[in-house]
């Protein structure tokens, strides 16, 4: 199985402040025939479900602020967001989807400062 | 817009079974790949199974071969997830949730509660 490492797993932070996470994968995520890595990124915010930010690692999905930003390629990934919004309090989860099993990181956890 | 809805969770004894469905609306049921993903605070996010826009490919984690069967429903905009030989470790929120063919889930139902204990 791919383990999907995240850190930090939490991280304080102030409204307007950029912040960078970090997700690494056992395994490269990128698919030679396509040139596409298969990872996404997930925001879940207390007690609602995970809602998709970014897939193919870099692509944000429709309705996403370009605040936030996926970057990375082959076992190493990161989530930016530019400028931190009081409504970005959330973990934030990486997820390979290169084979089964399908798995997620630990997870980030966004708190106010 | 779309919409998943999940039922059919609760509280069951270790060794009993339990049938979650999961609702679909507001997209084009049968084009889309369907999977359960569940969530402890512990775990975390775990996969628990896929299955194909047609129902004839299905993928499930090792925990919960032999005894975790995903289905679904075309006709009925449907999926199911038949739980039998329920462990505590199955404890979880389960939620339903939606992907193109090879693509990431791109939408999650609400999540229904799964308790299993005596």
């Amino acid at each position: 199985d791919i383990v999907m490492t995240q850190t930090p797993s939490s991280q304080a932070v102030s409204a307007g402040e950029k912040v960078t996470m970090s997700c690494k994968s056992s395994q490269s995520l990128l698919y030679n025939e396509n040139k596409k890595n298969y990872l996404a990124w997930y925001q879940q915010k207390p007690g609602q479900s995970p809602k998709l930010l970014i897939y193919w690692a870099s692509t944000r999905e429709s309705g996403v602020p370009d605040r936030f930003i996926g970057s990375g390629s082959g076992t190493d990934f990161t989530l930016t967001i530019s400028s931190v919004q009081a409504e970005d309090l959330a973990v934030y989860y990486c997820q390979h989807y290169y084979n089964f099993p399908r798995t997620f990181g630990g997870g980030t956890k966004l708190e106010l400062k | 817009e779309v919409q998943l809805v999940e039922s059919g969770g609760g509280l069951v004894q270790p060794g009993r079974s339990l049938k979650l469905s999961c609702a679909a609306s507001g997209f084009t049921f049968s084009n889309y790949g369907m999977a359960w993903v569940r969530q402890t605070p512990t775990k975390g996010l775990e996969w628990v199974a896929s299955i194909s826009t047609g129902g004839g490919d299905t993928y499930s984690r090792d925990s919960v071969k032999g005894r975790f069967t995903i289905s679904r429903d075309n006709a009925k905009n449907t999926q199911y997830l038949q739980m039998d030989s329920l462990r505590s470790e199955d404890t979880a929120t389960y939620y339903c949730a939606t992907y193109i063919t090879g693509k990431a889930f791109d939408y999650w139902g609400q999540g229904v509660m799964v308790t299993v204990s005596s």
